[in-house]
């Protein structure tokens, strides 16, 4: 079954430092999403992603973060200059797949822990 | 307004026995409510969801009820297993533009053998 990929599972770095969260969404998909849940707390939606621009962005999705799909495969989230409070798990998810009415239906990945020190 | 508020927080059952999971919602414009199941490590899968044109829709175990008029719907699990101990969060979005999922705060349910 087809699955959206997140790398790494796991990235610690120091405060003030850019990390790159990298994405696969599931093949022919079209929307695709970034949300974020810190330990304990609910998911949270950052960034929506379509035909090369965003849809959409929240409160938390300040000028420290981007987004790109640099390659038509994979989706990418940046973040410029690290905080602690950025510390969280980070979901990839993408929907909507060619002739296909089901735009709502997301598909997570497993996530990227981030721990900034 | 784009809140969904999902009770209770935690819930212990038997196995065998019933999980009945809350959520409310205040946005009229939400027409699309899945519920995601995410066991530790993993990140949150579809379970199920409902459009508010039906009031009710079951697979296999698991069941959804829709109240529009209350804007709450619940999730009920029937027969809960071991393996169905988990987080559980109910979502909410609405068509057009991003159709961002507003989640649930979780309930983490546990099912003794």
């Amino acid at each position: 079954e087809p699955e959206v990929t997140q790398t790494p599972s796991h990235q610690v770095t120091q405060m003030g430092q850019e990390v790159i969260l990298r994405c696969v969404p599931i093949s022919n998909h079209l929307y695709f999403y970034w949300y974020r849940q810190i330990l304990g707390q609910k998911v949270e939606f950052l960034v929506s992603f379509y035909n090369n621009e965003i849809s959409e962005k929240s409160e938390i999705f300040d000028d420290q973060f981007s987004v790109e799909r640099p390659d038509g495969s994979n989706f990418t989230l940046k973040i410029r200059s690290t905080k602690l409070e950025d510390s969280a798990m980070y979901f990839c998810a993408s929907s909507g797949r060619l002739g296909r009415l089901a735009k709502n239906i997301q598909y997570f990945g497993a996530g990227t822990r981030l721990s900034v020190l | 307004q784009q809140q969904v508020k999902q009770s209770p927080q935690s819930l212990i059952v038997q196995k065998g026995g019933i999980s009945i999971i809350n959520c409310a919602y205040e946005n009229t414009a939400f027409d699309y409510f899945p519920w995601y199941q995410q066991f530790p490590g993993k990140g949150p899968a579809l379970l199920i969801a409902i459009r508010p044109d039906v009031s009710e829709k079951k697979e296999g175990r698991f069941t959804i009820s829709f109240n529009k008029s209350a804007k709450q719907f619940s999730l009920h699990i029937m027969d809960s297993q071991p393996g169905d101990s988990a987080t559980y969060f109910c979502a909410a979005s609405r068509q057009g533009g991003s159709e961002k999922l507003v989640f649930g705060k979780g309930m983490k349910l546990t099912v003794n053998p």
